[in-house]
């Protein structure tokens, strides 16, 4: 069974600009949350997303955004990025409970200049 | 703000050596999980042990959960270089809502 999928890997933006980042969950599971990791910050939830619909959403400004997919793809959006968004932010699904064990992403790695 | 703080932040140890890293949170759990991540890549689901358990067995791996101390801990026997990651737990406080909340980590380097 393939795992989760993140893509882009890598990228380079600038100030001001706005990024979608896409998230493939593993086959079956309906539950996808999004976590920011910073050196200084930790793992800092942003949101998490069951059959389409946000189900939590943590302490982060409304320039943070996501979705889900009815095939339970999700995509997250930072608009007007600031070089504080510079991080890595990690995908991860679940079949069911976001409190259970979660499957995660390699992340996606942004950098902000 | 951090539900689980680990202890110690680093530890370097010898191959063959066992590693023990700590846990602590502040608020009643219904479950605590450790992961383990490699430089820059994405966590990897160690063990999760329930708030009505005590201790928990997976290969190499020994946890330990003290509820009336709200702190767990993780042990890793017979070390190997491979070991070497960052180790996190993460809960579900009663009070965070739907979600994990992790720790800072501690960053383990098992020298060969």
């Amino acid at each position: 069974k393939a795992g989760v999928t993140q893509t882009p890997r890598y990228l380079i933006k600038t100030r001001g600009q706005q990024v979608t980042l896409s998230c493939s969950p593993i086959s079956g599971h309906r539950s996808v949350s999004w976590y920011q990791q910073t050196p200084g910050q930790g793992l800092q939830f942003l949101f998490e997303y069951f059959s389409e619909t946000q189900r939590n959403k943590g302490n982060f400004p409304g320039r943070f955004s996501g979705r889900q997919f009815s095939n339970s793809r999700s995509e997250m959006n930072v608009s007007t990025l600031e070089l504080g968004d510079s991080a890595l932010y990690l995908c991860a699904s679940s079949l069911v409970s976001v409190t259970g064990e979660l499957f995660f992403g390699e992340g996606s790695r942004l950098t902000v200049l | 703000s951090q539900q689980g703080e680990e202890d110690p932040q680093a530890l370097s140890i010898q191959e063959g050596e066992n590693a023990t890293m700590n846990c602590s949170y502040k608020t009643s759990i219904n479950n605590l999980q450790w992961y383990r991540q490699n430089s820059g890549r994405g966590l990897v689901h160690l063990i999760l042990i329930r708030s009505n358990e005590r201790e928990k067995h997976s290969g190499r791996l020994r946890v330990t959960l003290d509820t009336s101390k709200k702190s767990s801990s993780l042990l890793i026997t017979a070390s190997r270089a491979a070991d070497t990651a960052s180790y996190f737990c993460a809960t579900d406080g009663e009070t965070s809502g739907s979600r994990l909340t992790f720790g800072e980590g501690t960053q383990l380097t098992v020298n060969p």
